[in-house]
């Protein structure tokens, strides 16, 4: 089956940048999403097909993509970010999900 | 504005059966896919399948073919999951989630329902 490998935490100080990293082989040659998810709620869609924001998703949420690895950036990260965050890709005719990486802003 | 409601919260005891419903709004529900995503306590995303309103074209995950059933009623815009035994390894919490996909690929889900936990214990 097909792995996205996401860290299992970063941190980051308020105002900084975080850098949340995915990746998985070929995964240059896939779209790939991301979500935020806060404790007790829903996944929210905060990037998808690798650089694109959903409306209503604040602009210092960014996502690139180099080689095989994916990254979601957050510049001037704020308390309200801290959450997990999950990368989505479709391989196989499968969606897969990596692990997760929580973001702490300490 | 899109909308995705899921029905409450359940209790059940293993070998009961289940259905979950997933009611969309704001939108042509029958022209979008809807996944199925459950997210176990304190554990990530996991990717149950899809099933498209339209014509109930269903995509299990391999993990989940033969443990579980998507249906659609398209004439009320409810998508529905459900168990025919339930298992105490099946507590979770279960988000439907409208799917940007083709008959190939499932690229995103932009829009998640407010998720439906299943507590499964004797």
């Amino acid at each position: 089956s097909y792995d996205l490998t996401q860290p299992p935490s970063v941190s980051v100080s308020p105002g900084q940048t975080a850098s949340i990293t995915c990746s998985g082989d070929e995964l240059g040659d896939k779209y790939v999403s991301w979500y935020q998810q806060k404790p007790g709620q829903s996944p929210v869609l905060v990037i998808y097909q690798d650089i694109k924001r959903p409306s209503g998703i604040p602009e210092r949420f960014s996502g690139s993509k180099s080689g095989n690895t994916a990254t979601l950036t957050i510049s001037g990260t704020q308390a309200m970010d801290e959450a997990d965050f999950y990368c989505q890709a479709w391989d196989s005719s499968s969606v897969v999900f990596g692990g997760g990486a929580k973001l702490t802003v300490l | 504005e899109v909308h995705l409601v899921q029905s409450g919260a359940e209790v059940k005891k293993p070998g009961e059966s289940l259905k979950i419903s997933c009611k969309g709004s704001g939108y042509g529900f029958m022209s979008y896919w809807i996944g199925w995503v459950r997210q176990m306590p304190g554990k990530g995303l996991e990717w149950m399948g899809i099933i498209y309103p339209g014509d109930s074209d269903t995509r299990y995950s391999p993990s989940f073919q033969g443990q579980v059933t998507f249906s659609a009623d398209k004439s009320i815009s409810t998508a529905y999951l459900q168990w025919s035994s339930l298992k105490a390894s099946d507590t979770a919490m279960y988000y439907c989630a409208r799917g940007y996909c083709t008959k190939r690929v499932c690229y995103y889900f932009d829009y998640w329902g407010q998720g439906t936990l299943v507590t499964v214990s004797s």
